[in-house]
């Protein structure tokens, strides 16, 4: 069974430039969530997708934008960077039916200068 | 919307020694989770509890769920250094999303 991944594991861009970032969902999960997770603190909600659905979102301006797949894995795109994005960005993946357990990537950490 | 507070923010213990950390929710809990994070790493998924009084083990780690579902607990027994972290409890949300609480940092000394 593969487990999350995502891609890159580091990225550095400076202010006004817009990244993608991406997660591989694990074998057999169709619900992806993206978290932000600013130094010393615990994971902000993103959004959420569900067969290639927005599922919920968060706190978090238009311009963090996101896709799914057919196969379920995701993008999360993030326009016209300000330094405050700069973060651990966290991809996390569940299944169907009563278990909700979110199953987490590596992150990708970004830094904008 | 549901908030969650760790104590303590930060741990340091000597190997061998037991040791608690505490997540506390401003509303009635229906999932708990507790992962384990290495630093600028990923969450790595411990342990899940949804009813009120349940306790769940794994190695040398326990977690527990108070009867009123607004506390967790987890308790490591005989601590080691792989045992260092950020420990971090999440909470379901109403919006599909999983709050999380700020973590607590655990350094263990050989």
């Amino acid at each position: 069974e593969t487990g999350v991944t995502q891609s890159p594991t580091h990225l550095i861009k400076t202010r006004g430039q817009q990244v993608t970032l991406r997660c591989s969902s694990q074998s057999g999960h169709n619900t992806v969530s993206w978290y932000q997770q600013a130094l010393g603190q615990g994971p902000q909600f993103i959004f959420q997708y569900y067969r290639e659905e927005e599922n919920g979102r968060g706190n978090f301006p238009p311009r963090f934008s996101g896709l799914q797949f057919p196969n379920y894995s995701s993008e999360l795109n993030v326009n016209a960077l300000e330094l405050d994005d700069s973060a651990l960005y966290l991809c996390a993946s569940s299944g169907t039916g009563g278990d909700r357990t979110q199953y987490f990537g590596p992150g990708t950490r970004l830094l904008v200068l | 919307s549901q908030e969650l507070e760790q104590s303590p923010q930060s741990l340091i213990v000597q190997e061998g020694k037991n040791l608690t950390i505490n997540c506390t929710s401003s509303k009635t809990l229906y999932g708990l989770y507790w992962y384990k994070q290495k630093y600028g790493e990923g969450l790595i998924f411990l342990m899940m509890l949804q009813k009120g009084g349940e306790e769940k083990s794994h190695e040398k780690i326990t977690a527990k769920l108070d009867e009123k579902k607004q506390q967790s607990s987890l308790h490591i027994t005989a601590s080691q250094p792989s045992h260092a972290g950020i420990y971090l409890c999440g909470a379901d949300n109403n919006n599909n999303d999983m709050r999380f609480g700020a973590g607590t940092r655990l350094t263990v000394k050989p």
